[in-house]
């Protein structure tokens, strides 16, 4: 079945470092992508999202690509700080498999001053 | 809209009592999640409706668990009687097939739930 995996955490920078969270998926049929992000307290929130092959989610500086041809969706940030400390979920839904979303294990940043 | 409403958003009770934890969705949705998360096995899928009927409840643990959707506005996850491997934090979340292309799910605040 459909199912995401992602980079085990956790992960810790500096602020302003670069950030990678990898993230690779399984589907039979054609997916939309998803990073939600989760802050201390709270439930999970959206951060990008992508429906098709080579479409570019961004928000907030965090982009991720669809790489159909390497099945990848990983999240970048170029330059984070110490608000961005949360847990980040790579997740995939199959629009044609009743709105069954697949989430990862979820990687927790943290960001130091 | 004010989003997915949970309530309470904790819980403390002692093992064998029944729990109740309840859900509003975002007005409009027609799909509502319940999911448990917790350290050592992360965010799990319970149970979820489709116009308030459930569709998958595979992932509900066992016959413990049991949850209802009476209306479009409203959902309930009973555990009873529960147990101390019961605590976590248990998410609703909400969403509309019908409305976008693709399924994002909204989630509530969670209710963290302490079972001692």
């Amino acid at each position: 079945g459909d199912s995401v995996t992602q980079m085990e955490g956790p992960v810790t920078l500096s602020e302003e470092a670069c950030l990678t969270i990898n993230c690779t998926y399984t589907a039979t049929g054609y997916p939309s992508l998803f990073w939600y992000v989760q802050y201390p307290g709270e439930g999970l929130q959206l951060l990008l999202k992508a429906t098709k092959a080579d479409d570019k989610g961004s928000n907030k500086g965090f982009e991720a690509t669809y790489r159909k041809e390497t099945t990848s969706f990983h999240l970048e940030k170029g330059s984070v700080q110490v608000s961005d400390s949360a847990v980040y979920f790579c997740a995939l839904s199959d629009r044609n498999n009743n709105n069954d979303m697949r989430f990862g294990a979820g990687t927790r940043l943290t960001v130091k001053p | 809209d004010a989003g997915v409403i949970q309530s309470p958003r904790h819980e403390v009770t002692e093992m064998g009592q029944e729990v109740t934890l309840r859900c509003k969705p975002i007005s409009g949705h027609d799909y509502l999640f319940w999911y448990r998360q917790t350290m050592m096995r992360g965010l799990e899928l319970l149970i979820y409706f489709n116009n308030n009927v459930p569709i998958d409840d595979s992932g509900m643990p066992e016959d413990r668990f049991s949850a209802k959707m009476p209306n479009a506005s409203f959902s309930t996850l009973k555990i009873q009687p529960s147990e101390p491997r019961d605590s976590a934090v248990y998410f609703c979340a909400s969403s509309s097939h019908r409305v976008m292309n693709y399924n994002e799910q909204f989630f509530g605040p969670g209710t963290r739930l302490t079972v001692l």
